[in-house]
C-alpha cells in the first residue's frame, strides 16, 4: 500500500527558533497532502490542506505565519513551526491524499519546545 | 456542527474476547465515516469505511463496523480480540462532499489483556 514518511521522528527545540517537518510520499505523487496536530488525548485537529504547487489552506485558529506549509513537489510537503514556544509541543501528522475519501498518514513527529 | 463523539476513552478486553468500540457521530448531509487503528510509533491505518450501501462493512484484521442511521452510530466489532490488537482507535466523519477533510473522535484506548 501507499507509505507515507515524516522526518524526523522526534526534534527538540529552544523556544524561539523555527523547526522544519518533512512529510513523503514515497510510492505514490499526492497533490494534496494535510497537515494534523494531536494532543494528548485528544483527536487529530486538521491544521491545514497543502496543494501542491500553490498556497496551503488553513483551518481557522491556525496561525498561517506561525506554521508555515510548502508543498512544493508532489512527493514532499513541509511544515515548518517559526518561533517555536513551548505551547507549540505536539504530535505532528501528515497524510498524504490517495482518493477522494482516502488518506494514508505518516507515523507522525514529536516536537518538544524547551 | 459536525462532531464525532467516542464515549469510551479506554477499554481493557481479555484476549479471545469479543470487543466494541462506540462511535456516534453528528452530520447534517449522508456521512462518509472511517475508523483508523494508530499504534505506537505508526501512522494512522485505515481499517474501514461506510460510504453507502450495506449498512455492515467489513474491514482488515477481522474488523466490522455496522451503520445505524437512526441511532447516528458507527460501532466497530471484532468478535475475537488478539493481544496485537491493542492500540488507540479513531472514528473520523468526512467533513464535506470532497470527502477530504477528516474530524476525528477523540478516539479509544483498548487494552487487552492475558
Amino acid at each position: 500500500g501507499a507509505v507515507v514518511s515524516q522526518h524526523p521522528s522526534r526534534v527538540i527545540c529552544k523556544s524561539g527558533t523555527s523547526v522544519k517537518i518533512e512529510c513523503r510520499s514515497l510510492d505514490f505523487q499526492a497533490t494534496t497532502m494535510f497537515w494534523y496536530r494531536q494532543f494528548p488525548k485528544k483527536s487529530l485537529m486538521l491544521m491545514a490542506t497543502s496543494n501542491e504547487g500553490s498556497k496551503a489552506t488553513y483551518e481557522q485558529g491556525v496561525e498561517k505565519d506561525k506554521f508555515l506549509i510548502n508543498h512544493a513537489s508532489l512527493t514532499l510537503s513541509t511544515l515548518t513551526v517559526t518561533s517555536a514556544h513551548p505551547e507549540d509541543s505536539s504530535f505532528y501528522i501528515c497524510s498524504a491524499k490517495v482518493a477522494t475519501y482516502e488518506q494514508y498518514f505518516g507515523p507522525g513527529t514529536r516536537l518538544t519546545v524547551t | 456542527a459536525q462532531s464525532v463523539t467516542q464515549p469510551d476513552i479506554h477499554i481493557t478486553v481479555s484476549e479471545g474476547a469479543s470487543l466494541e468500540l462506540r462511535c456516534n457521530y453528528s452530520y447534517g448531509a449522508t456521512p462518509y465515516l472511517f475508523w483508523y487503528v494508530q499504534s505506537p510509533g505508526q501512522g494512522l491505518q485505515l481499517l474501514l469505511k461506510y460510504f453507502s450501501g450495506d449498512t455492515l462493512v467489513q474491514g482488515i484484521k477481522g474488523f466490522e463496523a455496522e451503520f445505524k442511521r437512526s441511532q447516528s452510530s458507527f460501532n466497530l466489532r471484532k468478535p475475537s480480540v488478539h493481544w496485537s490488537d491493542a492500540a488507540e482507535y479513531f472514528c473520523a466523519v468526512a467533513l464535506n462532499q470532497a470527502g477530504t477533510a477528516l474530524i476525528f473522535g477523540k478516539g479509544t484506548t483498548l487494552s487487552v489483556s492475558s
